[in-house]
């Protein structure tokens, strides 16, 4: 899986969009960027996933450049049920195994 | 429909002791994982097994070892437990051609003393 680079955490409030950006800038032609959310003493959950331009789903929404060297994943008015680690991950679906980074701990305030 | 089922949910070991972590799936994939989450840290993969029959190791496999016994049962054992591997532990399964979308079972959280 491609290295990605994502920022450690993020603060926002109760009703604004949150905007969280994975850079991978060496993401291979047949690699895909997957999102999963992991709430508090959970397993992670997969929440969105995209190849390029954007992709809209009932959590989220995931904008990739034409380049592809990143992408964001996009929260809309975000609740404090949205409080949780972010995993921005890279590869090729086909691949063996699935490797997470530290993600982007979300905190959500009233 | 369950999808991904541990047992147990919570664990205390004394040092030295063994114990196996029992992951059960189904969803009927083929592939299935055991990942490791120190608290307030990322999940760090231990095994795979890409199919029935086959184990390889991931990140940390070192203090543990692992049986895919069938298709929906891929279990974890610690054979001679140690503080260091106090964690929270997780099993996942996914298809074959879509290993990004995995899906995971509630964790077991185990102690080490």
């Amino acid at each position: 899986l491609a290295k990605t680079t994502q920022p450690i955490s993020m603060d926002s409030y109760e009703g604004q969009e949150v905007n969280i950006t994975c850079s991978h800038n060496n993401i291979a032609t047949n690699d895909y960027i997957t999102w999963y959310q992991q709430f508090p003493s959970q397993g992670p959950r997969f929440i969105i996933q995209g190849y390029k331009t954007k992709v809209t789903n009932e959590v989220a929404s995931l904008f990739i450049p034409a380049d592809r060297k990143s992408s964001t994943l996009s929260l809309p008015r975000v609740s404090l049920s949205d409080t949780a680690v972010y995993y921005c991950l890279v590869g090729d679906s086909s691949a063996s195994k699935i490797i997470f980074g530290s993600g982007t701990r979300l905190s959500i305030r009233p | 429909n369950a999808g991904v089922t541990q047992t147990p949910k919570f664990q205390v070991l004394k040092t030295g002791q063994s114990m196996t972590l029992q992951c059960a799936q189904d969803m009927n994939h083929n592939s299935m994982y055991w990942y490791r989450q120190d608290p307030g840290m990322g999940l760090r993969l231990i095994y795979y097994s890409a199919s029935e029959g086959t184990t390889d190791k991931g990140e940390v496999p070192n203090g543990y070892n692992v049986s895919r016994l069938n298709k929906r049962e891929f279990s974890l054992r610690l054979e001679s437990a140690a503080p260091s591997q106090t964690s929270v532990y997780f099993c996942a399964s996914s298809e074959v051609g879509r290993i990004t979308e995995a899906f995971f079972g509630q964790g077991t959280r185990l102690t080490v003393v």
